[in-house]
């Protein structure tokens, strides 16, 4: 089974931070690695799906980075909201197979 | 509406007793796949199909079957349950393989006494 990391585990902001969670995954094999959002009670929900080193990717206020030589990702969140609480997951794959982290859940204080 | 579709949402079943959670995509996707989700332990894979009969397995496929007959159906069969499969099930479909957004099923919560 591999091994896929995400850090911090949880992480409370005040309304307006910026933020940013990391996940580290193996550099090798690399296919796809996923982003999800993921509230209480709901079904995760996709917000990238990165495959080429170096990739960027943006969703309004929310961004990711990717470097799969050194087996990382980022995922930044501007100016942070109350409605961006929730847990974030990413997911190392190859072509069938997902390995996901335990994931970030992040806590947005009015 | 596009969407991932689960049956049933809640069911509390006993040691032994066979049961199907169904999974049904209308978006024409070739990828699906069973996650479950155990507080501590994260989402796991339990099998995946990345075509009309055509399935292999995840991390944790141990006490599960599967099947793909149709492209739009991938149910997941416990032929003799056991409490250690008291999970919150996902299904989740993707148009090809795991390079497309994968879209998740709203969940099926079991309990196995």
């Amino acid at each position: 089974i591999l091994n896929v990391e995400q850090s911090p585990q949880s992480l409370h902001v005040q309304e307006g931070d910026s933020t940013n969670f990391t996940c580290s995954f193996p550099s090798s094999n690399f296919y796809a690695l996923h982003w999800y959002r993921w509230e209480t009670a709901k079904s995760p929900e996709a917000l990238f799906v990165m495959t080429l080193n170096g990739d960027e990717k943006k969703k309004g206020r929310i961004s990711a980075t990717l470097n799969t030589k050194e087996g990382y990702s980022y995922l930044y969140i501007k100016g942070s909201q109350p409605e961006d609480s929730a847990t974030y997951l990413c997911a190392f794959s190859n072509a069938g197979k997902s390995t996901f982290g335990d994931g970030t859940t992040l806590t947005v204080k009015p | 509406e596009a969407q991932v579709t689960q049956n049933p949402r809640y069911l509390i079943t006993v040691t032994g007793k066979k049961l199907t959670v169904t999974c049904s995509q209308n978006m024409n996707h070739e990828y699906m796949s069973w996650y479950r989700q155990d507080p501590g332990l994260g989402l796991r894979q339990i099998y995946y199909s990345m075509n009309v009969e055509v399935t292999d397995k995840g991390d944790v496929p141990e006490g599960y079957k599967v099947s793909r007959k149709e492209k739009r159906n991938f149910p997941l069969i416990l032929e003799s349950p056991s409490p250690n499969q008291t999970s919150l099930y996902f299904c989740a479909s993707s148009l090809w393989r795991l390079a497309d957004t994968q879209y998740f099923g709203p969940g099926t919560r079991l309990l196995v006494l």
